[in-house]
């Protein structure tokens, strides 16, 4: 298994062009999750999808939009860059039992915005 | 909302010292997750506990929640270079399992050889 993978690892941007962040994971998990990591401000949730078809917003949404057709891939859409979206992003899938959920997060992408 | 507060936010320490992680909530924990982090790499999942005062371990980690589960530490016995990185505790976001996690801001972790 590849686990959770994530493209691209790096990308600058200009102020005002869109891309989309991709991620895909191969372990048949129903929950995806995009978070982004700013220096010395730990995780904050964007988007999750408990399965192919639902996405819910998370702590910070705004300036992004994702979707969910299938189970293993779950995209990330900037429309318009801009400079405070200066980040790196991680995607992370997970499987849940009652007692617990473990998240298994991708490597990374690390986005410029100029 | 619940906030994580992590301390401290870096540590240098010698090889084969023993060292304490600590991160606390503002609220009740139900769910208190430990992860760490490679510079220019994803996190990697280490110990989830839920019981007041449950502890688990792994190889040379430990980690504790208190009684009142607002507290938690990761403890590292012997430290090797291998140890180094950013350490993060996440917490459910709602109180519930529901997977929206918030995390601490981290605390980077130098060993020294």
């Amino acid at each position: 298994n590849a686990g959770v993978t994530q493209t691209p690892k790096f990308r600058i941007l200009k102020i005002g062009q869109s891309m989309t962040l991709q991620c895909t994971q191969d372990m048949n998990h129903n929950y995806m999750y995009w978070y982004r990591q700013d220096p010395g401000m730990g995780l904050k949730l964007i988007y999750y999808s408990v399965g192919a078809g639902i996405t819910d917003k998370g702590e910070v949404p705004n300036g992004y939009n994702v979707s969910r057709s299938t189970t293993e891939d779950f995209p990330l859409r900037l429309e318009l860059a801009a400079p405070s979206q200066t980040s790196v992003y991680f995607c992370a899938s997970s499987y849940r039992t009652v007692f617990q959920e473990t998240q298994y997060f991708g490597p990374g992408t690390r986005l410029l915005v100029l | 909302s619940q906030e994580l507060e992590q301390s401290p936010q870096s540590l240098i320490v010698q090889e084969g010292k023993n060292l304490t992680i600590n991160c606390t909530s503002s609220k009740t924990l139900y769910g208190l997750y430990w992860y760490k982090q490679k510079y220019g790499e994803g996190l990697i999942f280490l110990m989830m506990l839920q019981k007041g005062g449950e502890e688990k371990s792994h190889e040379k980690i430990t980690a504790k929640l208190d009684e009142k589960k607002q507290q938690s530490s990761l403890h590292i016995t012997a430290s090797q270079p291998s140890h180094a990185g950013i350490y993060l505790c996440g917490a459910d976001n709602v109180g519930g399992n529901t997977g929206k996690l918030i995390f601490g801001q981290g605390t980077t972790l130098q060993v020294k050889p």
